[in-house]
């Protein structure tokens, strides 16, 4: 049984085009982020929500929009894709009850990999 | 600005030796350490992690240590396996709440038998 999952897996679409990725978890897990990788295979984080509410939110453009129904779910919305947009996007999770406050064990996501044409 | 840095991309072992991953970090508000093992096509998975209180933290085969004057840690796999072939991600966080993990480029470790 998955821990965190995400779809799809893979993603080929064409520039200006919008697309979303979903992600779940299901550690009961209070935070959840979204991490790029690009082509120089930095893991770059995007996002990051914990018990729904946005925390982080690192210098991405404005096309890049997560949305977090619930504990559980974050998903990622990209409009009018460009071509620097293609890279690996890893959803994940962690939690922080009963956890020092700079400990971070991150769950991650078997990756989304975006490729604009 | 990288925050984490792993200067070698790539590492190559024999079976049996040992393989040491070397990290170094910019910022002393950092609070923990933690390596992440990466295998093609697959999210990156924990392996190990220290806080900035120790020196040294060992778990069976892998062991981190961390020279916080040099603002360094090094990952030691003893003794090295094919199957520890994989990325290995430096990562590190402070305690200041709404801080993420923050990630190195990554090394990749490969063990010939």
């Amino acid at each position: 049984d998955t821990a965190v999952s995400q779809t799809p897996k893979y993603l080929v679409t064409q520039m200006g085009n919008d697309k979303s990725i979903k992600c779940e978890q299901n550690l009961g897990h209070d935070t959840m982020y979204w991490y790029k990788q690009d082509s120089k295979k930095f893991l770059k984080i995007m996002f990051s929500y914990n018990n729904k509410e946005l925390i982080i939110n690192e210098t991405v453009p404005n096309r890049f929009s997560p949305k977090s129904p619930d504990k559980a779910h974050l998903n990622l919305h990209i409009n009018s894709l460009e071509l620097g947009d293609s890279a690996v996007y890893f959803c994940a999770s962690s939690s922080h009850r009963g956890k020092a406050p700079g400990f971070r064990e991150l769950f991650f996501g078997e990756g989304s990999r975006l490729t604009v044409l | 600005d990288q925050q984490v840095k792993q200067n070698s991309p790539s590492l190559s072992v024999q079976e049996g030796r040992i393989s040491i991953l070397n990290c170094d970090y910019t910022n002393s508000m950092f609070d923990y350490f933690l390596w992440y093992k990466k295998y093609p096509a697959e999210g990156p998975t924990f392996l190990i992690s220290i806080s900035s209180i120790k020196d040294k933290n060992e778990d069976g085969r892998f062991t981190v240590f961390l020279n916080k004057s040099a603002k360094h840690l090094s990952l030691h796999i003893v003794p090295s396996q094919p199957g520890d072939s994989a990325v290995y991600f430096c990562a590190a966080s402070g305690n200041q709440a709404g801080t993420a993990l923050i990630f190195g480029k990554g090394t990749t470790l490969s063990v010939s038998s």
